[in-house]
């Protein structure tokens, strides 16, 4: 599976935006970027997802490096709320016959009022 | 409505047990899952089901065995517990099947089932 590397954690300030960076250095041509995260005690959550360009919704923007090796998740003003596990993830071929969603460690972010 | 849903929320048991976990989505999507999150954190994959039928199976012990009754649901009983199978168990769907393509669109997962092991 192609594999993401995430920092572990990182902090902000309320209202401040926040760029969660995603190396994907052996990301193939078929393989989506997506980004989840997960709040204390819930379940993940999508936040976005693309493949070449660059995604704009209502939660965030995805930035993707012209090569797809690395790419950016932007939080524009983040809030308390936003404090979460932020996981960059691959829908990678598995070798079978399918594709799947493989999370990593994910990073941490804390947002300080 | 909760979109995805799963019972129990929480589960405590004893080694040896057989034991079961529900879930249910109202979202009429074709693909169901069932992820194992670990106390270092790590969410894996562990079973995919498309309109009822079993898509993704991945290295897991054959006293896991989910159930399918029909495509909104997807259960999960697990024989004879050991301790490493505490953990938060997610079960989640979504509208495409991973068999067709990357871009299954989002995953929608429930609360989470978190199973103790004692």
């Amino acid at each position: 599976d192609a594999k993401t590397t995430q920092p572990n954690s990182m902090e902000s300030n309320e209202e401040e935006p926040v760029h969660l960076p995603c190396n994907h250095s052996t990301i193939s041509g078929t393989d989506y970027i997506h980004w989840y995260r997960q709040l204390p005690s819930q379940g993940p959550e999508y936040v976005i997802h693309g493949l070449t360009s660059n995604v704009n919704n209502r939660m965030a923007s995805l930035a993707i490096a012209e090569d797809r090796k690395s790419s950016t998740l932007i939080l524009h003003r983040a809030t308390l709320r936003d404090a979460a596990v932020y996981y960059c993830i691959l829908s990678g071929f598995s070798g079978g016959s399918n594709y799947k969603l493989t999370f990593g460690k994910g990073t941490l972010l804390t947002v300080n009022p | 409505d909760t979109a995805v849903s799963q019972t129990p929320k929480y589960l405590v048991t004893q080694m040896g047990n057989d034991k079961s976990i529900k879930c249910e989505q109202n979202l009429g999507h074709d693909t169901m899952y069932w992820y194992k999150q670990d106390s270092k954190k790590f969410l894996k994959i562990m079973f995919s089901y498309n309109n009822k039928e079993l898509i993704i199976n991945e290295t897991v012990p054959n006293r896991f065995s989910p159930k399918s009754p029909d495509k909104a649901h997807l259960n999960l009983h697990i024989n004879s517990l050991e301790l490493g199978d505490s953990a938060v168990y997610f079960c989640a769907s979504s509208q495409d099947s991973p068999l067709r393509r990357a871009d299954t669109g989002e995953l929608f997962f429930g609360e989470g089932s978190r199973l103790t092991v004692l």
